[in-house]
Order: structure tokens, then sequence, then C-alpha cells
């Protein structure tokens, strides 16, 4: 089945600088790929995703691209502030099975230092 | 306001007594998930619904029940919880159309302590 994994597990980053966070993905078939952001004590939510037709895709300060041979894509936020820090998840959908299944990553914790 | 919603928001119990945790979205979707949260572990899904009467596991079944008998609503059930269902639960939804989905939305989680 499809696996992902999300490196670094932490990341620790001056304001104003830019963080990266990568994934891997197992499932060659998958063609969706979400970042979801939770803050201390908050549920998930979806920050940017990218479909398996695009390459890139930005929103402001955060973007997402994803190269599918290689199997990976990163989230990028650039000019960091002391509120992007959160645990980030990145997660990928299969075509098998269920077609809503998402797998998630084990999460970055982000920690902007002001 | 299109929202998930989730109750209880925090439960401590005992081991073996029975409980739910309830689930419900308002916006019409027709798929809804169960998710838990451990420590280094991400989130993992328990339980899923396609639509109503349409259930299946998830990656991490054992232990838990769910049913879908309304579009709106997703409970989990525990039948005899054990310390280790000690955990984060989140429900969310999403539309699915021609086979494809949309944004997966979260509910604002459920706090679990089982002594």
């Amino acid at each position: 089945g499809e696996n992902v994994e999300q490196h670094p597990s932490t990341l620790s980053v001056q304001e104003g600088d830019s963080a990266v966070i990568k994934c891997t993905y197992s499932d060659s078939a998958s063609n969706y790929f979400p970042w979801y952001k939770q803050e201390l004590g908050k549920r998930p939510q979806l920050i940017i995703d990218i479909r398996s037709n695009v390459g890139e895709k930005k929103d402001q300060r955060i973007a997402v691209t994803l190269n599918k041979t290689a199997k990976h894509f990163s989230l990028h936020i650039t000019e960091t502030q002391p509120e992007d820090s959160a645990v980030y998840f990145c997660a990928a959908r299969g075509l098998g099975g269920a077609t809503n299944k998402l797998i998630f990553g084990t999460g970055t914790l982000l920690a902007v230092q002001p | 306001e299109a929202q998930v919603t989730q109750n209880p928001r925090y439960l401590i119990t005992v081991t073996g007594k029975k409980l739910t945790v309830t689930c419900s979205q308002n916006m019409n979707h027709e798929y809804m998930s169960w998710y838990r949260q451990d420590p280094g572990l991400g989130l993992r899904q328990i339980y899923y619904s396609m639509n109503v009467e349409v259930t299946d596991k998830g990656d991490v079944p054992e232990g838990y029940k769910v049913s879908r008998k309304e579009k709106r609503n997703f409970p989990l059930i525990l039948e005899s919880p054990s310390p280790n269902q000690t955990s984060l639960y989140f429900c969310a939804s999403s539309l699915v159309a021609a086979f494809r989905t949309d944004t997966q939305y979260f509910g604002p989680g459920t706090r679990l302590t089982v002594l």
C-alpha cells in the first residue's frame, strides 16, 4: 500500500528565513497531495494542495512542488513568521481501493524563532 | 457555517466502559473518516465511509466500530476501550464527485484517555 515519508521531523528557522519540508511517496498512481498545518491544540487545516497534472503551485508565501518521476513533493515557506510555527503534515492519495484514502506523513514541527 | 463537529471534546474513561464519539457535518459530504493522532505516528485512518450504509476499515480498525445511518453523522464506537486507545481522534469529511475527492475538512478533535 501507499507509504509517505516526511522529513525533517523538526525544523527550527530564524524569522524571515525560508523553510522546506520534503515528502516521498511510494504509489506511483497517487494523484493528489495536500499539506495540512496543525497549530497546538487545533485541528489540521489545509494550507495548499497540488494535483499530479501540475509541477508547482504557489499561494503567497507558501509553495508546493511535485516531482512525479522521483515521487517526492515539497512545501516551501518563504519569509517565515512566528505564526508559521506549527506541525505540518503532508499526505498523498492513491487510486487503489478507497478513492478518498489519504496517507499522511508523520509530521514536521516547525519552530520560527523571532 | 460549514463545519465538522465532534463530541465530546475531552473524555476520560475506564477500561471496558463502552463509549461513543459523535461526528456530524453540515456540508452534505458523502465521504467521512475517522483518524487517530499519536506522537511520532501522524494521522492514521481508523474507518471511513463513502456514503450512507457504506463503511470500510482503514489502517488501524481493531477495537473500533462505526455506523453511517445518515449522511451527516458518523459516530465512532469503542465497545470495550483499552489504554492503548488513549489518543487524539479526528473526524473528517469531503465531497466525492466522479471518483475525485475534494479537500478533507477536519473536526476539532476529541482527546480520549482510557485509564
